[in-house]
């Protein structure tokens, strides 16, 4: 069984479509987060549900909304896709304080936009 | 501003031989580090973390070692082994909620046989 899977794995499309990845946890853990990683491999968190209430909102464009319907899940609808957002988004999940394990992620939605 | 950074892209070592991977960071706020390793097309793996009250923390081959001074972290990988070949991040953490992880930008460790 996985831990935090995400769907789909990968998405290629057009310029000014709009989105959705979704990713779920049988964890039971409280927070989930997105993370992207862009070109440069960093790893940037962008947001972070804790029991369904945001609680981190870095500094993203609006055109990306995240939804959470229940703790165990955490959507990513993003708006007007620019070539700019093509990247890798990663789930993530912990504990409602991480700890010393951190976080289990997904194995990441590779988000190309053309 | 990075908080977090691995200076060293890339890592090449011989298969029996000791891997060190390092990691600085500077927000002398942060309580835990952690390493995770990730294979291609998979999402970061937890490896081995330290608190910062801990200046070393072993497990099987892996130890990770803190300098709380120098702000410097480090992974030690004895002996290598092929499998070990992945990107190696560094993250840290402040346990407070409202905050997550932050990692750095990964080195790429290349073990041959």
């Amino acid at each position: 069984d996985t831990a935090v899977s995400q769907t789909p794995k990968y998405l290629v499309t057009q310029m000014g479509n709009d989105k959705s990845i979704k990713c779920e946890q049988n964890l039971g853990h409280d927070t989930m987060y997105w993370y992207k990683q862009d070109s440069k491999k960093f790893l940037k968190i962008m947001f972070s549900y804790n029991n369904k209430e945001l609680i981190i909102n870095e500094t993203v464009p609006n055109r990306f909304s995240p939804k959470s319907p229940d703790k165990a899940h955490l959507n990513l609808h993003i708006n007007s896709l620019e070539l700019g957002d093509s990247a890798v988004y990663f789930c993530a999940s912990s504990p409602h304080r991480a700890g010393p394990r951190g976080y289990t992620f997904g194995s990441g939605t590779r988000l190309t936009v053309v | 501003d990075q908080q977090v950074k691995q200076n060293s892209p890339s890592l090449s070592v011989q298969e029996g031989r000791i891997s060190i991977l390092n990691c600085d960071y500077t927000n002398s706020m942060f309580d835990y580090f952690l390493w995770y390793k990730k294979y291609p097309a998979e999402g970061p793996t937890f490896l081995i973390s330290i608190s910062s009250i801990k200046d070393k923390n072993e497990d099987g081959r892996f130890t990770v070692f803190l300098n709380k001074s120098a702000k410097h972290l480090s992974l030690h990988i004895v002996p290598s082994q092929p499998g070990d070949s992945a990107v190696y991040f560094c993250a840290a953490s402040i346990s407070q909620a409202g905050t997550a992880l932050i990692f750095g930008k990964g080195t790429t460790l290349s073990v041959s046989s």
